[in-house]
C-alpha cells in the first residue's frame, strides 16, 4: 500500500547524541519535505528535495542535515542534539507531475532532547 | 516573501451553527491556496484547494484577491469537524516553486 513511513514515532534522547529520523515513502513521489512543528504552532519547512541527490534548505534555518540517495528515502540527521531541537518533525512527499502539488504527510516523529 | 496568517488560534461553535475559519495571505504573485486538516490522532491531510472550487465535507473556500483572503466556511458545523485546520499557500515560481507556507493553524471545536 502506498504510504509514508516515519520512524521512530517518539524519541527521547540526551544532549549531544547523534540522531537520524527516518522517512520513507512508497508513493512513487519525487518531491519530499521535512517540516518542524512546535506544539500548537505552524509548520516550518526546514528541508526539501526534488529528487535523488537534490536537497535544499527550507524557510526555517535548521542545524539538521538531510540526504536523498534513493527516491523513496529522505532521512534527517542531527549531529549533536540539543534541547532546542525538541519538536515534532513531519515528513511529506508530493508528485512532481501533480500541478496542484498536494503534499502527503507521514505520522511524524516527536523528538524530546533532555 | 509569502506569508499566511490565521488570526484565530481557537474557534468554538455549537453543532449546527455556521463556521468560518479566517485566512489572510501576502504574496506578490498569483497564489495557489489550500486548506489542510488534522483530526485527532490522524495525519495532516489536504481538505481542499482553491483552484478546484470544490466542496469537501460541506466546506468551501473562496479566494478573494482584493482582500487577500481564503476563508474556510461551512453552513452547519458537525462534531466530527473538530480538528486543527491549516491554511497554506504555494508560490508559483522562482525559489518558492512548489513549496508550501503554512499559517499558524486554528483549532476548531464543535460542541454538541
Amino acid at each position: 500500500e502506498a504510504d509514508i513511513y516515519q520512524t521512530p514515532r517518539y524519541l527521547v534522547i540526551g544532549t549531544g547524541k547523534k540522531i537520524t529520523l527516518e522517512c520513507s515513502q512508497t508513493m512513487g513521489h519525487d518531491k519530499m519535505y521535512w517540516y518542524q512543528q512546535d506544539p500548537g504552532m505552524e509548520l516550518h519547512l526546514i528541508h526539501y528535495s526534488y529528487g535523488v541527490n537534490s536537497t535544499e534548505k527550507g524557510d526555517l534555518s535548521s542545524e539538521s542535515t538531510v540526504s536523498r540517495i534513493r527516491t523513496e528515502h529522505f532521512p534527517l540527521t542531527l549531529e549533536s542534539a540539543r534541547p532546542s531541537h525538541t519538536s515534532q518533525y513531519l515528513c511529506a512527499s508530493s508528485d512532481l507531475a501533480d500541478s496542484y502539488n498536494e503534499q502527503f504527510f507521514g505520522p511524524g516523529t516527536r523528538l524530546t532532547v533532555l | 516573501a509569502q506569508r499566511v496568517t490565521q488570526p484565530e488560534k481557537l474557534l468554538s461553535v455549537f453543532k449546527g451553527a455556521p463556521v468560518e475559519l479566517k485566512c489572510n495571505y501576502s504574496y506578490s504573485g498569483s497564489p495557489e491556496l489550500f486548506w489542510y486538516v488534522q483530526y485527532s490522532r490522524q495525519r495532516l491531510q489536504l481538505l481542499l484547494r482553491h483552484i478546484s472550487r470544490e466542496s469537501i465535507k460541506g466546506f468551501t473556500a473562496d479566494l478573494n484577491k482584493g482582500e487577500t483572503s481564503f476563508h474556510l466556511k461551512k453552513p452547519f458545523a458537525q462534531e466530527e469537524d473538530s480538528a486543527m485546520y491549516y491554511c497554506a499557500l504555494r508560490g508559483a515560481g522562482g525559489t518558492s516553486y512548489g513549496k508550501l507556507t503554512f499559517g499558524q493553524g486554528t483549532i476548531l471545536t464543535v460542541h454538541p
